[in-house]
């Protein structure tokens, strides 16, 4: 089976430019969560999205959104992109309803500079 | 605000040699869950664990719940470069929060042969 996928694989962008990243869920998996990751640091929890709704919202500004899909599928959107904002965005998916509904599985990563 | 602290933050060791690798919280976590992550790629589950004082073992890996679920720790036994690479743990809160995970610093692990 495949496992979850993200494109692009990398990303080279300017100062004050907006990006859009996509993941693709484990088939089957209705629930989408995303990190960012600076290098040298564990990931941080930017949002969790299940049935197209959003679920939760970790501690980054208004210029983070993302949305699901009908088909799970997700999207996030960063807006006036700064310098910081440079570093390896994770998405993983989840099962739902079921008793291993905790485990996460993440993709490779896109890998964002911001210049 | 739930954290983990992961200890060591660097561990540099000769193949043959035992490690462990710590994660602590003031939190209690419905689950903890232990990743290894290499350069460039996303982090690969390694093991979950749920109930308190749970030990799980994975070949020479060795998982385990401290009794209040706000700890674990990762043992390996007689390492090996192969396992060179980024340990992370994270723990989960309860029913909506299963999708965000809350991470430690990571332990990047070197063995030497």
């Amino acid at each position: 089976d495949a496992g979850v996928t993200q494109s692009p694989t990398h990303l080279i962008k300017t100062r004050g430019q907006h990006v859009t990243l996509r993941c693709s869920p484990i088939s089957g998996h209705k629930s989408v969560s995303w990190y960012q990751q600076v290098l040298g640091q564990g990931p941080q929890f930017i949002f969790q999205y299940y049935e197209k709704e959003e679920r939760g919202r970790g501690n980054f500004p208004d210029r983070f959104s993302a949305r699901q899909f009908p088909n799970y599928s997700s999207e996030l959107n960063v807006n006036a992109l700064l310098l910081g904002d440079s570093a390896l965005y994770l998405c993983a998916s989840r099962p739902t309803g079921t008793a291993t509904s905790y485990e996460q599985y993440f993709g490779p990563g896109t890998r964002l500079t911001v210049t | 605000t739930q954290l983990l602290e992961q200890s060591p933050q660097f561990l540099s060791i000769q193949e043959g040699e035992n490690l462990t690798v710590y994660c602590n919280s003031s939190s209690v976590f419905s689950s903890l869950q232990w990743y290894r992550q290499e350069p460039g790629e996303g982090p690969v589950l390694l093991v979950t664990v749920v109930t308190g004082g749970e030990v799980k073992k994975l070949k020479r890996l060795t998982f385990q719940f401290g009794d209040a679920r706000k700890d674990s720790s990762l043992h390996i036994t007689a390492a090996q470069p192969g396992d060179t690479g980024l340990y992370l743990c994270a723990g989960a809160g309860g029913g909506t929060s299963y999708g965000k995970l809350t991470f430690g610093q990571g332990t990047i692990l070197t063995v030497h042969p």
